[in-house]
C-alpha cells in the first residue's frame, strides 16, 4: 500500500528557533500534500494545502509566515515552523494524495513538536 | 457548509460484541468518503473510501456502508486490536485540490 513517511518523529526545541517537518511519500507521486494539527483528544485541523510547484494555500488563521511550506518535488513537503513558542506545541501530520488510487489520502505517522 | 458529524463520541465494547459507528455528512456533492483509523500518537491508517450511495466495503472485521446522508462502519465480533479512534472524512465535488472535511472522531475501546 501507500506509505508515506515524516521525519523527524520527535523533535524537542528552544522557543525562537527554527523547526523543520519533512513528509515524503515513499511509493507514489503525489501533486498535493496537506499539513494537519492535532490537539490532544481532537481531530486533525487542516493547516494547509501544499501543491507541487506553487505556492501553498493556506487555512483561514494560519500564519503565512510562521508556518512555511514548500513542496519542491512531488514526494516531498517540508514545514518549517519558524520562531517557535510552546503555543507551537502539537502533534503535526501530513498526508500526501494519490491520484492513482481514486485520490486517497494517505497520512504520515505524525511528528511531535515540543517547544520549551 | 460542508459538515461531518460522528457518533457515538465514544463507544465500550466487550470483546466479541457486535456493534456500529455512524458518520452523518452535508455537503455540496459526494466525491468520497473515507474512514480512517487511528492509533494514540500516530496518523490516521487508510481503511476504506466510498463512493456512491448503495455501496459497501469490508476488511476482517470491518464493514462499511454508505446511504445519501450517512454512513456506518459496522463492527463485527471486535477484538481488543480494534481500540482506536475511527474517523470520517468526506471530500466534495468541487474541490479541485482534495481537502477534506473530518468528524471529530468515535473513540472504541474493546474490552476482553
Amino acid at each position: 500500500g501507500a506509505v508515506v513517511s515524516q521525519h523527524p518523529s520527535w523533535v524537542i526545541c528552544k522557543s525562537g528557533t527554527s523547526v523543520k517537518i519533512e513528509c515524503r511519500s515513499l511509493d507514489f507521486q503525489a501533486t498535493t500534500m496537506f499539513w494537519y494539527r492535532q490537539f490532544p483528544k481532537q481531530s486533525l485541523m487542516l493547516m494547509a494545502t501544499s501543491n507541487e510547484g506553487s505556492k501553498a494555500t493556506y487555512e483561514q488563521g494560519v500564519e503565512k509566515d510562521k508556518f512555511l511550506i514548500n513542496h519542491a518535488s512531488l514526494t516531498l513537503s517540508t514545514l518549517t515552523v519558524t520562531s517557535a513558542h510552546p503555543e507551537d506545541s502539537s502533534f503535526y501530520i501530513c498526508s500526501a494524495r494519490d491520484l492513482g488510487t481514486k485520490e486517497t489520502q494517505y497520512f504520515g505517522p505524525g511528528t511531535r513538536l515540543l517547544v520549551l | 457548509e460542508d459538515q461531518v458529524t460522528q457518533s457515538p463520541e465514544a463507544l465500550r465494547l466487550q470483546e466479541g460484541e457486535s456493534s456500529s459507528l455512524n458518520c452523518s455528512y452535508t455537503v455540496s456533492g459526494l466525491r468520497g468518503l473515507f474512514w480512517y483509523r487511528q492509533d494514540p500518537g500516530k496518523g490516521p491508517e487508510f481503511l476504506f473510501t466510498l463512493y456512491s450511495a448503495g455501496e459497501e466495503k469490508e476488511k476482517e472485521r470491518l464493514k462499511a456502508t454508505l446511504t445519501k446522508k450517512e454512513s456506518f462502519l459496522h463492527i463485527t465480533a471486535p477484538k481488543p486490536e480494534d481500540s482506536a479512534t475511527y474517523l470520517c472524512a468526506v471530500q466534495a465535488r468541487g474541490s479541485t485540490l482534495g481537502r477534506l472535511y473530518f468528524g471529530r472522531g468515535t473513540q472504541l475501546t474493546v474490552w476482553p
